[in-house]
């Protein structure tokens, strides 16, 4: 049982590049998220999905986009990265959205955009 | 809406003294309550979670959190403080739908020798 996997662990990017963050759960959880969190700050969620097919916005969606096809998989991808999304980024899952549910965190991704 | 509020960016205590981190909320109605530990380059791992049980809560690795209503905190403590505790620590409100959270900024511990 690995939990929320997430890769790569590090990545460096050029301005205008483009790349997809990888996450995979293996708990059979029905929601996911993805997280920034920028030096000094608290977690901001990005997207989030409550189920296969189904995703939504959370409080910075701009320049991300993301997918769910599966319930295992939920990657999110950068078009044209700015400076601006440098940061390092985190998958959780949950398997309900109540809030009373503990999310659980995959390891990061940390991202340089230069 | 809800909010949360560490009260302190950064806090040094030495091994085997108490810990007290402070997290102040703001929910229109009943919130759920988290305390998040980070340690440097690691994910983010839950020590403890309020969900309108007891107002007392205990976590891993000895730490407790006393929700209170009438001062709207969630203050994290742990009697002695070790080394291995010298991390980030994020107070968390749980948002209504979606099961969305809000984070404070973090209160990064540090445990002297």
């Amino acid at each position: 049982n690995a939990g929320v996997t997430q890769t790569p662990k590090f990545r460096i990017l050029k301005i205008g590049q483009s790349m997809t963050l990888q996450c995979t759960q293996d708990m059979n959880h029905n929601y996911m998220y993805w997280y920034r969190q920028d030096p000094g700050m608290g977690l901001k969620l990005i997207y989030y999905s409550v189920g296969a097919g189904i995703t939504d916005k959370g409080e910075v969606p701009n320049g991300y986009n993301v997918s769910r096809s599966t319930t295992e998989d939920f990657p999110l991808r950068l078009e044209l990265a700015a400076p601006s999304q440098t940061s390092v980024y985190f998958c959780a899952s949950s398997y309900a959205g109540a809030p009373t549910d503990t999310q659980y965190f995959g390891p990061g991704t940390r991202l340089t955009v230069l | 809406a809800q909010s949360v509020t560490q009260l302190d960016s950064h806090v040094s205590v030495s091994e085997g003294t108490p810990v007290l981190l402070r997290c102040n909320y703001s929910s229109s109605y009943s919130p759920s309550l988290f305390w998040y530990v980070q340690h440097p380059n690691k994910g983010l791992q839950l020590l403890l979670k309020y969900t309108s049980a007891a107002t007392l809560v205990k976590g891993i690795n000895g730490f407790e959190a006393e929700f209170k209503k009438s001062e709207t905190s969630f203050h994290l403590t742990k009697p002695s403080a070790h080394m291995s505790d010298a991390a980030e620590y994020f107070c968390v409100v749980s948002g209504n739908q979606g099961g969305k959270l809000i984070f404070g900024q973090g209160t990064e511990l540090s445990v002297k020798p």
